[in-house]
C-alpha cells in the first residue's frame, strides 16, 4: 500500500505554545489530505480536509484559527496547534488517497502541560 | 442517525479460529466504499480490506473477507484462522461517493482480544 509519514510522533509541550504536526505522502502526490483527532477509547473524528493550493474545510466544531492547516505542495500537509491547552491532548492523525483507498500516518500523539 | 454502526464494543475469539465483526451503515447514495481498518495499541491505522457498493463479488485479502449485504446494509469483516496478533481495535468506515477526495465517517469500533 502506499506510505504515508507523519512527524513528530509524540510531543510535549507547555501550554500557551504553538505545535506544528508534518503529514507527507511518501510515495504519490496528494491533493487532498485529511487530519483526524482521536481521544482515548473513541473513534477518529475528522477535524478537516486539506486541499492543496486552497483553504482547508473544517468539520463543524473545529476552530480553523486554532488548528491552522496548510497544504503547500501536493506531498505535505500540515497542522499546527496554536496557543495549545491541556484539553488539546490527544492523538492526531492524518490520511490520503493515491486511488480509492485512504491510507493513514502513524499518528501524532500530543500531550500538553 | 448514525451512518456507521458497530454494534460490538469487545470479541473475544480463541486463536486459530474464525471470528465475524458487524458493520451496518446507511447511506441514500448509490456510490460507496466501505473500509475496514486495524489499530493496534501503537496507534497507526492499518487499511484491511476495501468494498466498492457496486463490486458483486465480497472481497477478500488473504485472511480477511468482507461480507457485504448490500440490501441490508452490512458489511461484516471476516477474520480466518485468528492470530495472536489479530488482537486491535477494528474500525469500520465508509466513504459516500466515487471520489478519493471524499471523507470517511467511522464506525465506534471493536476491540478484538484473541485468546491463546
Amino acid at each position: 500500500g502506499a506510505v504515508v509519514s507523519q512527524h513528530p510522533s509524540w510531543v510535549i509541550c507547555k501550554s500557551g505554545t504553538s505545535v506544528k504536526i508534518e503529514c507527507r505522502s511518501l510515495d504519490f502526490q496528494a491533493t487532498t489530505m485529511f487530519w483526524y483527532r482521536q481521544f482515548p477509547k473513541q473513534s477518529l473524528m475528522l477535524m478537516a480536509t486539506s486541499n492543496e493550493g486552497s483553504k482547508a474545510t473544517y468539520e463543524q466544531g473545529v476552530e480553523k484559527d486554532k488548528f491552522l492547516i496548510n497544504h503547500a505542495s501536493l506531498t505535505l500537509s500540515t497542522l499546527t496547534v496554536t496557543s495549545a491547552h491541556p484539553e488539546d491532548s490527544s492523538f492526531y492523525i492524518c490520511s490520503a488517497s493515491p486511488e480509492e483507498t485512504q491510507y493513514f500516518g502513524p499518528g501524532t500523539r500530543l500531550l500538553v502541560l | 442517525a448514525q451512518k456507521i454502526t458497530q454494534t460490538q464494543p469487545g470479541m473475544f475469539v480463541q486463536e486459530k479460529e474464525a471470528v465475524t465483526l458487524d458493520c451496518t451503515y446507511d447511506t441514500s447514495d448509490q456510490s460507496y466504499g466501505l473500509f475496514w481498518y486495524k489499530q493496534p495499541s501503537s496507534g497507526e491505522m492499518i487499511f484491511l480490506i476495501y468494498q466498492g457498493s457496486y463490486d458483486e463479488q465480497n472481497a477478500t485479502e488473504g485472511r480477511y473477507s468482507l461480507n457485504f449485504q448490500k440490501a441490508r446494509k452490512s458489511a461484516n469483516l471476516v477474520i480466518s484462522a485468528s492470530q495472536l496478533g489479530d488482537s486491535a481495535m477494528y474500525f469500520c468506515a465508509m466513504r459516500e461517493g466515487e471520489d478519493s477526495s471524499y471523507k470517511l465517517i467511522f464506525g465506534s469500533g471493536t476491540r478484538l482480544l484473541v485468546r491463546p
